[in-house]
Formats: C-alpha cells, sequence, structure tokens
C-alpha cells in the first residue's frame, strides 16, 4: 500500500542553523502539506501547496519557514533560522484532491538546541 | 473559522469496556468534512475514517462505530470492547470544503483523547 515517506525521522540542530526537513508523498497525490504538533500538544496546521505554489498557510508559517517541490517526487520543508520553540513533531500529508482524506507521514521530530 | 473541541482530556477503561470518544465542531460552511485519526506511542497519525457533511449516517467498521449527528455539531466515536492496543490518542479533525471547488483541505484538529486501556 502506497504511503508517505519522510526523513530523517530525528534532526537535532542548533539555535540559528537551517534546517530542511524531506518527504516524499503518494505519487498520485496532487495536495501536500505540513502540520507540526508541539510535544503533548494537538496537531496545527503550517502549510498547503497544490500546483507547485501555496494554496494557504497559518500564522505560524512566517518568512522562516519554506515549501518546495523541487522534483516530482520530494515536497520539502525548510526552516531559515531555527528558534527553540520550532522544536516539535513535523508531519507531512498527501491527498488526492483538496477534502480528501490525507494520509500523514511517520513525523520528523525536531529538536532544536 | 473552524473549531474541533475534544473535552475529554484522558479516558481509562478497563479491556472489553466499551468507551465514546466525543467531538464538537464548529463551521459556517454547509459543505466540510470530519475524520478521525488515532496517535498510537509510536507517533504517527493513522487514519480511521471520513464523513462529509451530506452522510449522516452512522458507521460501523468492527468494533468502530461512529455517530454523526449535524444538529448538535457532534461526530462521537465508540470502540466496543476496547483491547490494550487500542490505547492511544485520538483526534477528530474538521476539514471546510468550499461548493466552488476551492477548498485545499486545510485540517483543523481538536485536542485530542488520551484513551489507555488497562488490562
Amino acid at each position: 500500500e502506497p504511503e508517505v515517506t519522510q526523513t530523517p525521522s530525528h534532526q537535532v540542530t542548533q539555535m540559528g542553523q537551517e534546517v530542511i526537513l524531506r518527504c516524499v508523498p503518494i505519487s498520485n497525490h496532487l495536495y501536500f502539506y505540513w502540520y507540526r504538533q508541539i510535544l503533548g500538544q494537538k496537531v496545527e496546521f503550517l502549510v498547503s501547496f497544490y500546483n507547485n505554489e501555496i494554496s494557504e498557510k497559518s500564522e505560524i508559517f512566517d518568512d522562516q519557514f519554506s515549501v518546495e517541490r523541487p522534483d516530482g517526487s520530494n515536497f520539502t520543508l525548510k526552516i531559515r533560522s531555527t528558534k527553540l520553540e520550532d522544536s516539535a513533531m513535523y508531519f507531512c500529508a498527501s491527498s488526492e484532491a483538496g477534502p480528501d482524506t490525507q494520509y500523514f507521514g511517520p513525523g520528523t521530530r525536531l529538536t532544536v538546541l | 473559522a473552524q473549531k474541533v473541541t475534544q473535552a475529554q482530556t484522558e479516558i481509562s477503561v478497563v479491556e472489553k469496556e466499551d468507551v465514546t470518544l466525543d467531538c464538537v465542531y464548529e463551521t459556517r460552511d454547509t459543505t466540510y468534512y470530519l475524520f478521525w485519526y488515532k496517535q498510537p506511542p509510536s507517533g504517527e497519525l493513522v487514519f480511521l475514517i471520513r464523513r462529509n457533511s451530506f452522510d449522516e449516517q452512522n458507521e460501523i467498521s468492527g468494533r468502530y462505530s461512529w455517530n454523526f449527528q449535524k444538529s448538535t455539531s457532534s461526530f462521537n466515536f465508540t470502540i466496543t470492547a476496547s483491547q490494550v492496543v487500542d490505547s492511544a490518542v485520538y483526534f477528530c479533525a474538521l476539514s471546510e470544503g468550499n461548493a466552488g471547488g476551492t477548498s485545499y483541505g486545510k485540517l483543523t484538529f481538536g485536542q485530542g483523547t488520551i484513551l489507555t486501556v488497562h488490562p
């Protein structure tokens, strides 16, 4: 069964460093998403991406964040200058259409020291 | 703005008990979608069910059942004869649809309910 994959599973970085989180969505899906979950809290929407552009973003998704689909399979989230409060689990998800079921990857745990 | 409330922070039951997880939502749209996801201790988010706002039929899948009531804006989830493997955090989520076809599917999650099933 097709699944969303994410790498790395755990990333440790120093405050102020840039990180890139990688995702491979399900191959026939057209909509891509990033969410984050601070430890013990709810899952929060960051950004949706469709047709090679951002379709919606939350207040969390400020200028420090960017997304890219560099080729036909990868979908990346870049945090330009990490802060302590960026420490969280980051989930990638994809769906065939906007309101369709989103399937989530296993997540990348980002720890900012 | 859309909102999902899961008032039960934690529920603890003994194996074989039935348990119901509550979910109440708010939206101004007439077209919307409701979801339940399971997050086991390993951390991934596992899709359980999707319901659209026009389909109020209750659904049963094995030991799982869902009760969607638009009149009370609720989408409750019942596990019958719970098992230790059901122990997880359960999230209810809402996505607003758009009749004009411009919905991009942003999910708004509730706070989650931690379910612990004891042997």
